[in-house]
């Protein structure tokens, strides 16, 4: 059962449009939740985070906003680039201590075109 | 140094061989981390070494076997692979297990890419 839900497979936007990348998740006890991009043979790399008691972290051009009670989060991203044009997964921090870890959903493919 | 550095980047293999994966990081960071990851899939958990102790272990085959010689290297040892095995293999690490807060996430290692013939 996946917890963490990319329901948009892909996304092709604009240059200098938004972009806005959703995320659905199920399990309340989630406490972070992390924007990763990834391009084709490398490692995700990280974006922006929010805490679980924030409903909104910005930096530069990427902004994450969590509805907590909709359990739904949203990456912005205005203006949108072709070097955005990736892959982006959204995940969620879960366990306490020594045993937490990511769950991730399956990714959205980003397309800017100039 | 904000990286995280892994060796091989590509890696060919027979079922019967015996290799390693090696990831360095010098953050600082006392997490670290083995994902595989497949074509259009999100990364998969194997392992987790919190302060140098094996925390997580996600049911992982035992022909996988992973070694935390000191809290900068991450090995991953390698053995009577299959062909399914064949995967992009991600090392992370991150300030300790605890590594979503603030805006710190997981740094990412760009992968060895792995295929057992």
């Amino acid at each position: 059962d996946q917890q963490v839900k990319q329901n948009s497979p892909s996304l092709s936007v604009q240059e200098g449009r938004i972009s806005i990348l959703n995320c659905d998740y199920t399990n309340s006890m989630f406490d972070y939740f992390l924007w990763y991009k990834k391009y084709p043979a490398e490692g995700p790399t990280f974006l922006i985070s929010i805490s679980s008691i924030k409903d909104k972290n910005e930096d530069g051009r990427f902004t994450v906003f969590l509805n907590k009670s909709a359990k739904h989060l949203s990456l912005h991203i205005v203006p949108s680039q072709p070097g955005d044009s990736a892959v982006y997964f959204c995940a969620a921090q879960q366990g306490a201590g020594n045993n937490r870890k990511l769950i991730w959903g399956l990714g959205t493919s980003l397309a800017v075109n100039p | 140094d904000t990286e995280v550095t892994q060796t091989p980047k590509h890696l060919v293999m027979g079922m019967t061989n015996k290799k390693s994966l090696k990831c360095e990081q010098h953050m600082g960071h006392r997490a670290m981390y083995w994902y595989k990851q497949k074509a259009k899939k999100p990364p998969e958990l194997m392992f987790v070494y919190s302060y140098e102790k094996l925390s997580i272990n996600e049911s992982v085959p035992s022909r996988f076997s992973p070694e935390c010689p000191n809290s900068s290297l991450l090995n991953l040892h390698l053995h009577a692979l299959q062909p399914e095995d064949s995967a992009l293999y991600l090392c992370a690490s991150s300030q300790d297990s605890l590594g979503g807060r603030g805006n710190y996430g997981y740094t990412f290692g760009s992968g060895t890419r792995l295929t057992v013939v």
